[in-house]
């Protein structure tokens, strides 16, 4: 079981807003930087956000990051159905000393 | 084309062995960490191992330790995984990535290969 908890899913309507929350604890996310991937269906993850909310270059301004204490939130404005995946929030965990991902999150496009 | 391509997946049995691959293409391995990250079927991602660029440190989640060694050669641009004891909880599929830091210094994973299917079943 991960130690970051995501909703299992959401949806929204093409170009509607989603955000979606991981939530962990001062192990990890409270003093850690936070990471995204995103997960095409039949495909390997692909870097979404690094250092909370920095974008790597070719993603899109649609897709934001943030952080708060012991939570990290993703955002993705003016949905599009190519954005459909699932999506995971990483960190480091010090009580583990281990890379920890989150449960994942379903993105649907109604 | 800056690539990492994972090879050497299977079928395997129940305490069986099997050694993973990953070969970089398009940048010079040596340069980063390097890490592997499997997914159980249906499941989400799980890190497993990661090694420092000149193979002095190496960390792997618990339930992997003693069983995995994490291995590279740099003068052939490659990663390697090798697990023995397999047990059917290691089914999934192992991916390779690079370990890149921030401005801070903390680490993402930034080109992830396509993955290599590891099954475990009698």
């Amino acid at each position: 079981q991960s130690v970051l908890t995501q909703p299992p899913s959401v949806s929204a309507a093409p170009g509607q807003k989603v955000t979606f929350s991981c939530s962990g604890s001062s192990s990890n996310i409270g003093n850690h930087h936070v990471s995204w991937y995103q997960q095409l269906p039949g495909t390997a993850p692909k870097l979404l956000m690094y250092e909370n909310n920095k974008r790597p270059s070719g993603i899109p301004d649609r897709f934001s990051g943030s952080k708060s204490g012991t939570s990290a939130t993703l955002g993705i404005t003016g949905l599009q159905t190519g954005d459909e995946a699932d999506y995971y929030c990483e960190t480091w965990d010090s009580s583990l000393s281990a890379y920890v991902f989150g449960t994942g999150t379903k993105v649907t496009v109604l | 084309e800056v690539q990492l391509v994972e090879s050497g997946g299977g079928l395997v049995q129940p305490g069986g062995s099997l050694r993973l691959s990953c070969a970089a293409s398009g940048f010079t391995l040596s340069n980063y960490w390097m890490t592997w990250v499997r997914q159980a079927p249906g499941k989400g991602l799980e890190w497993v191992a990661n090694i420092k660029q000149d193979g002095s440190e190496k960390y792997y989640v618990d339930s992997v330790k003693g069983r995995f060694t994490i291995s590279r050669d740099n003068a052939k641009n490659s990663l390697y995984l090798q697990m023995n004891s397999l047990r059917a909880g290691d089914t999934a599929v192992y991916y390779c990535a690079d370990e890149t830091q921030d401005s801070s210094g903390y680490s993402y994973f930034d080109l992830w290969g396509r993955g290599t299917l590891v099954t475990v079943s009698s």
